[in-house]
């Protein structure tokens, strides 16, 4: 079972600025399975990246993902007051089996 | 349009038993997976496990193998989750969700909310 690992757990940041979120996995994730997700609070998490770098439709492009292999970055170039919300990370496909990281808490 | 139902918050007691369902439709429900995720009260989401309607292919994380079990219906296109003998600790938000074609999880259910309290 692949454990991903996100970090930090909590980013206190401001409006404007640039977010950098990890995720690092135990062992090489197929970068073709491997998403990113918004979750605010009360709300139904939101797929914001698949396959490590493509923004899912609708989502801005201050949102960037990248990373191979073992090290997966979400980066949020420009924050808006709407981006405070826990992010997540999610790799799926190996043996059908998917997990999810721990999450990171934005908060301004 | 692509819309996944949940059905309604339950309170229940332990040791009950339990059923909650997640109603599909705008597509093809046995041409795609369907999951299940947990969130306990402020944590975070656990993938608990995977079916397949077309031919009721089951996977289950390790931590809840066991301890749910996850059905399909391809009559209603719904899919379940249930439990046999509920625990406190079963409390959390289930969301149901679709993998898309490329595995990821892009559809989401509305949540139901379990509270199993004596």
């Amino acid at each position: 079972e692949i454990v991903l690992t996100q970090s930090p757990g909590t980013l206190s940041l401001s409006p404007g600025e640039r977010a950098t979120l990890s995720c690092r996995a135990s062992q090489t994730v197929n970068s073709n399975y491997l998403a990113w997700y918004q979750q605010k609070t009360g709300q139904t998490p939101r797929l914001l990246i698949y396959a490590a770098s493509i923004r899912s439709t609708g989502i801005p492009d201050r949102f960037r993902g990248s990373g191979s292999g073992t090290d997966f970055t979400l980066t949020i170039s420009r924050l808006e007051p709407e981006d405070f919300a826990v992010y997540y990370c999610l790799q799926y496909g190996s043996s059908l089996s998917y997990s999810f990281g721990q999450g990171t808490k934005l908060e301004i | 349009e692509v819309q996944l139902v949940q059905s309604g918050a339950q309170v229940k007691k332990p040791g009950e038993s339990l059923k909650i369902s997640c109603k599909t439709s705008g597509y093809s429900f046995t041409m795609f997976w369907i999951g299940w995720v947990r969130q306990m009260p402020g944590k975070g989401l656990e993938w608990m496990g995977n079916i397949y309607p077309d031919d009721y292919d089951t996977t289950y994380s390790p931590s809840f193998q066991g301890q749910v079990t996850i059905s399909a219906d391809r009559s209603t296109s719904t899919a379940y989750l249930q439990w046999s003998s509920l625990k406190a600790s079963d409390t959390a938000m289930y969301y149901c969700a679709r993998p898309s074609i490329a595995g990821d999880f892009d559809y989401w259910g509305q949540g139901t909310l379990i509270t199993v309290s004596s």
